[in-house]
Order: C-alpha cells, then sequence, then structure tokens
C-alpha cells in the first residue's frame, strides 16, 4: 500500500485568500484524487490529479476554483483560491498503487477553516 | 451515474457481537469495484475490505466479510466479534473504469460498540 502525507493537517484562512495544499506519496502511483468533505458528511470526489495534463474535474468543481498540479508521480498540489466560508471542509488526497492496483489509498487530510 | 446508498445512519452493537452494515449501489460499468472504508475520529480513512465486481466469491479479511450479491447490488459489511476499536464511520465506495476512475461514495453508517 501506498503511504500518503498532506501538508497543512489543518489551517484556518481569511475569506477572500487562496490556500495551496500538497500530497506526496512514498511511490509511484498511477492515479491521484483530491476529495472534499464537509463537515459531518461524506466525501466528494472534486477531480483525478493527471500526471502531465490538466486535471479532470467532476460536475460541480472548477479549475479556477481549484486548480490542481501534478509534477510527476509522486507529488500533487490542490489549491482552494477566494475562499469563502462554504469551503470550509476536510480536503484529502488519494492515490492508487502501481500498475494494476485499483484499490485507493487516503492521505491524513487537511481541515480547512475559513472566517 | 454512479450512486452508493447506504441506509443505516447509525448502528449500535455489544462488544464481541456480529453487525452488518448495508450498503446498495447503481452502475452502468461491467467492471467496478466495492470498498468499504473505516473513518475513526482521527479522521484517516482506512481501507476494510475489497470486492472485485468479477469475483463470484465474497471477501473476506480477518474479522471482516462481505455479502456481495452482484443481481441485487448489494454489498454488506460483516463484522464479527465487534472490538471497541471498530468504532468509527464506515463507508461503502464504488470506482468503475476499470478501477481508474475516482470513488463515488455512501453517506456512511456510524457504528457504536457497546462494551
Amino acid at each position: 500500500s501506498a503511504v500518503i502525507s498532506q501538508k497543512p493537517s489543518r489551517d484556518i484562512c481569511q475569506r477572500g485568500t487562496s490556500l495551496t495544499i500538497q500530497c506526496q506519496v512514498d511511490s509511484q502511483v498511477t492515479m491521484m484524487f483530491w476529495y472534499r468533505q464537509q463537515p459531518g458528511q461524506s466525501l466528494t470526489l472534486i477531480a483525478t490529479a493527471n500526471q502531465g495534463s490538466e486535471a479532470t474535474y467532476e460536475s460541480g468543481f472548477v479549475i479556477d476554483k481549484f486548480p490542481i498540479s501534478r509534477p510527476n508521480l509522486t507529488f500533487s498540489t490542490l489549491t482552494v483560491s477566494n475562499m469563502s466560508p462554504e469551503d470550509s471542509s476536510i480536503y484529502l488526497c488519494s492515490a492508487t498503487g502501481t500498475s494494476g492496483s485499483y484499490e485507493q489509498y487516503f492521505g491524513p487530510g487537511t481541515r480547512l477553516t475559513v472566517t | 451515474a454512479q450512486t452508493v446508498t447506504q441506509s443505516q445512519p447509525e448502528m449500535s452493537v455489544q462488544e464481541a457481537e456480529t453487525v452488518t452494515l448495508s450498503c446498495t449501489y447503481d452502475t452502468s460499468e461491467s467492471d467496478y469495484y466495492l470498498f468499504w472504508y473505516k473513518q475513526p475520529p482521527s479522521r484517516q480513512m482506512i481501507l476494510v475490505i475489497r470486492q472485485e465486481a468479477y469475483k463470484q466469491q465474497n471477501a473476506t479479511e480477518n474479522r471482516f466479510s462481505v455479502n456481495f450479491q452482484k443481481a441485487a447490488k448489494s454489498f454488506s459489511l460483516k463484522i464479527s466479534d465487534s472490538q471497541l476499536g471498530d468504532a468509527a464511520m464506515y463507508f461503502c465506495a464504488l470506482t468503475g473504469g476499470g478501477g481508474a476512475d475516482g470513488l463515488t461514495f455512501g453517506k456512511g453508517t456510524h457504528l457504536i460498540i457497546q462494551p
């Protein structure tokens, strides 16, 4: 299984500002994903982070609000832009294993509070 | 579109007893995978068990087993000999695309273990 770390683990931000969350995997992985978990809710897929190309966003999520980078097979970032209190959530990244593996392993999440 | 339904917001079980968590799903994919994840208060998502849709045999991992009914699109989780450490939110999840897609999650079941 892949071991995934995220930075920061939590942050409190002012509305109108942006925060970039980093996700680091301990081995090269095929797929990386970003999810949002609003308070008391389940996880919702934001986008698939594609290595070397633009991310693939799910309905309701746009690149201008949630720009994603994936410069290599072990690292990705998610930026939450122009934040509002409604963006207060836990943001989690996940990754599949090596080629042929389909189970997803998750990072510990980033708890974001927007005031 | 894929959907995952967990109809039990909360379940309670006595320590050492057996409990079953329900999950139904809908997908148009022929190649898909099903998972149960555990999320304790630490918020770390932990993979409990996985099931390939093409396999008829139900998956088992120690005290955890599933009842996969493909025609009924049902995927329940049985926890035997419940332990205090099993207390958590349990999420049922589905991915298609041969495992290359992001996960679709159910709303979760909060499992309480009574000592």
